[in-house]
């Protein structure tokens, strides 16, 4: 199993550009999330998915968008890229709601001039 | 807002000390308490928590949950310099969403 997936590992966007970030676990897990990380904090969710065809915001979810065709994928979208999403994107999956521990990719660190 | 406070946000030990991280967190739809541990990549599991008073150990790492107080520690002995990271710990909820506190960082010298 590779477990969680994430590409590309290292982007650099101009303002107002777009770009979409690529998630993949091959678990079957139901629960897949997308979080940030800012340099000396926490991890704060921006979207998660329950399973296909579900998603709904977490704290953060301004700027973003998120889809979820497949179980296997769940895609984050940046429209108009500003300097505030600068950051590491994490996504992570877990297989249920009974057990909250979560599987994370390695990353993807974003950053917009 | 749902919060999750760890304490201290960092520390500096020598090798063989003992460190013990707080972990405070707010009852609104608890589910479990866990812990990651994080090396400049992303954040890897190490407890999770459901019940008062039962310790969970693995090797040099223990954790224990405090229900009542709604607090967890992280205790971690004879500390070595692979231990340095940045520990993570979260309260899981029965929407299966997590929250994280902001982690406290730790540094072993040798």
């Amino acid at each position: 199993n590779a477990g969680v997936t994430q590409t590309p590992k290292f982007r650099i966007l101009k303002i107002g550009q777009s770009m979409t970030l690529q998630c993949t676990q091959d678990m079957n897990h139901n629960y897949m999330y997308w979080y940030r990380q800012d340099p000396g904090m926490g991890l704060k969710l921006i979207y998660y998915s329950v399973g296909a065809g579900i998603t709904d915001k977490g704290e953060v979810p301004n700027g973003y968008n998120v889809s979820r065709s497949t179980t296997e994928d769940f895609p984050l979208r940046l429209e108009l890229a500003a300097p505030s999403q600068t950051s590491v994107y994490f996504c992570a999956s877990s297989p249920d709601d009974w057990n909250n521990e979560q599987f994370f990719g390695p990353g993807t660190r974003l950053t917009v001039l | 807002e749902d919060k999750v406070v760890q304490s201290p946000l960092s520390l500096v030990v020598h090798e063989g000390d003992t460190v013990t991280l707080n972990c405070s967190y707010e009852v609104t739809n608890f589910r479990s308490l866990l812990w990651y541990k994080q090396e400049k990549k992303a954040p890897t599991f190490l407890f999770m928590l459901t019940s008062s008073g039962i310790e969970k150990k693995s090797g040099r790492l223990s954790s224990i949950l405090d229900k009542k107080e709604l607090f967890s520690i992280l205790n971690i002995t004879a500390t070595q310099t692979g231990d340095s990271a940045v520990y993570l710990c979260a309260k899981g909820t029965n929407a299966g969403k997590s929250t994280f506190g902001d982690g406290t960082t730790l540094t072993v010298k040798p």
